[in-house]
């Protein structure tokens, strides 16, 4: 089965610096995609961003950027200019694409707090 | 877009009342929902996959008869919690794909339903 895997339960960061979320994953599969969500205090989750496994390129959107190691199984978030916005608990997920069935398997979730 | 409602947000019943939650997909058809369990500080944790048309697949362990899933049209799926008791307080979300566009395959999820049962 697939399992993600983030190894830091919280993480901090001051206002405008960087900060890298780590996550990585185990399967078997070679086409997959994985995501990055974050979760503020309201409780909706919301998509930060998106990588195809197929695609060596590495995703970014705005102030957001992944470094996806396919080989290595890791998938981490890097986060610039950090925002007071920006802290909320984060979720990596995994979503295989098999014929249609598809199901998103989530780590545990980094909270990160962003310092003023 | 793919915007996702729920309702009710917020939802107090009785210990042996049964609780029904609505999923909207709100701009676009949904074929596929999907049911998602969150206890306080952790992570979401699949119930079930609903199926427009055919009857849900839920996950292992998770009882059939007690959450009943009902995936009538493109745009509505609910969750029934029957005969709710205090240990299925918890968080439930769903979400949908958006097969129409180039990610389909991206979950949108809709703001949660908080369920306590007395």
């Amino acid at each position: 089965a697939q399992t993600v895997t983030q190894s830091q339960p919280e993480m901090s960061v001051q206002e405008a610096e960087t900060v890298t979320l780590s996550c990585t994953y185990d399967t078997s599969e070679s086409d997959y995609y994985l995501f990055w969500y974050k979760q503020p205090p309201s409780r909706q989750m919301i998509l930060v961003i998106r990588q195809e496994a197929y695609k060596q390129q590495n995703a970014t959107e705005n102030r957001f950027s992944v470094n996806f190691q396919k080989a290595a199984k890791s998938f981490s978030l890097k986060i610039s200019d950090s925002q007071l916005g920006d802290a909320a608990m984060y979720f990596c997920a995994y979503n295989q694409k098999r014929g249609g069935s598809e199901k998103l398997v989530f780590g545990k979730g980094t909270k990160l707090t962003v310092n003023p | 877009g793919a915007v996702v409602s729920q309702h009710p947000s917020w939802v107090i019943c009785k210990s042996g009342t049964s609780v029904k939650i609505e999923c909207r997909s709100l701009d676009f058809q949904a074929t596929t929902m999907f049911w998602y369990r969150q206890f306080p500080k952790q992570s979401l944790m699949l119930m079930a996959t609903s199926n427009e048309g055919s009857k849900a697949t839920y996950e292992q362990g998770v009882e059939k008869d007690k959450f009943l899933i009902n995936h009538a049209s493109l745009t509505l799926s609910t969750l029934t919690v029957t005969s709710a008791h205090p240990e299925d307080s918890s968080f439930y979300i769903c979400s949908a794909p958006n097969r129409l566009v180039p990610a389909g395959d991206t979950q949108y999820f809709g703001p949660g339903t908080r369920l306590t049962v007395l």
